[in-house]
């Protein structure tokens, strides 16, 4: 079936750095991807919608300067969590479609 | 999309069938039901979904009511490895667009 694959699946990073999570889609092509966002005993937040060679829409409230999207390829959208802080700590998911929505296994950021 | 409600949590004796509840009263007549599962600290996983037929697959069965306000998923012969939380979505088109995740309902499936 249908793979998304998330890289890396850990993360810890300092106070103040840039971090980048890379989202691929394995044996399908995905003109577009979806970021969600995590804390803990919380459920899946839609943080923005990656689209394969323009600019990715963001959802209310996310800054689209703090977490940089790019979606080069059809297999491969990045986010880019900038000047992290401890309060950026959480679980990083994507997604895309084939027959039905397939996600990664999730990128855990803890930002000391 | 239409909004669901779902319980909280739910426990199942282990080789039980779990029966998970989903109201979606403002469901319109395009929109598709959808079920996710979450197991700790993985991403969702998708397990079925459905118009408006009853469905079947390896996983389990959806059982959506004639008036389509509510479902029920339905895991045959739950197992410690069902453990997880399961979402219920409505989607307007069936494919390709976003998912928005409510709370789900917490299944504990115990010995």
């Amino acid at each position: 079936g249908a793979v998304v694959s998330q890289h890396p699946s850990r993360v810890i990073c300092k106070s103040g750095t840039s971090v980048k999570i890379e989202c691929r889609s394995l044996d399908f092509q995905a003109t577009t991807m979806f970021w969600y966002r995590q804390f803990p005993k919380k459920s899946l937040m839609l943080m923005a919608t990656s689209n394969e060679g323009s600019k990715a829409t963001y959802e209310q409230g996310v800054e689209k300067d703090k977490f940089l999207i790019n979606h080069a390829s059809l297999t491969l959208s990045t986010l880019t969590v900038t000047s992290a802080h401890p309060e950026d700590s959480s679980f990083y998911i994507c997604s895309a479609w084939n027959t039905e929505a397939f996600f990664g296994q999730g990128t855990r950021l803890t930002v000391v | 999309d239409a909004k669901t409600t779902q319980p909280p949590s739910m426990d199942c004796a282990e080789g039980r069938a779990a029966n998970l509840p989903c109201n979606h009263s403002t469901i319109s007549g395009n929109e598709y039901v959808y079920w996710y599962r979450q197991i700790h600290s993985q991403g969702p996983q998708y397990i079925i979904h459905g118009l408006k037929n009853n469905e079947t697959n390896e996983m389990a069965s959806l059982i959506i009511t004639e008036d389509r306000k509510s479902s029920t998923l339905i895991l045959p012969h739950a197992t410690l490895r069902d453990t997880a939380v399961y979402y219920c979505i409505v989607l307007l088109t069936g494919g390709g667009n976003k998912l928005t995740f409510g709370t789900g309902t917490q299944l504990k499936v115990e010995l």
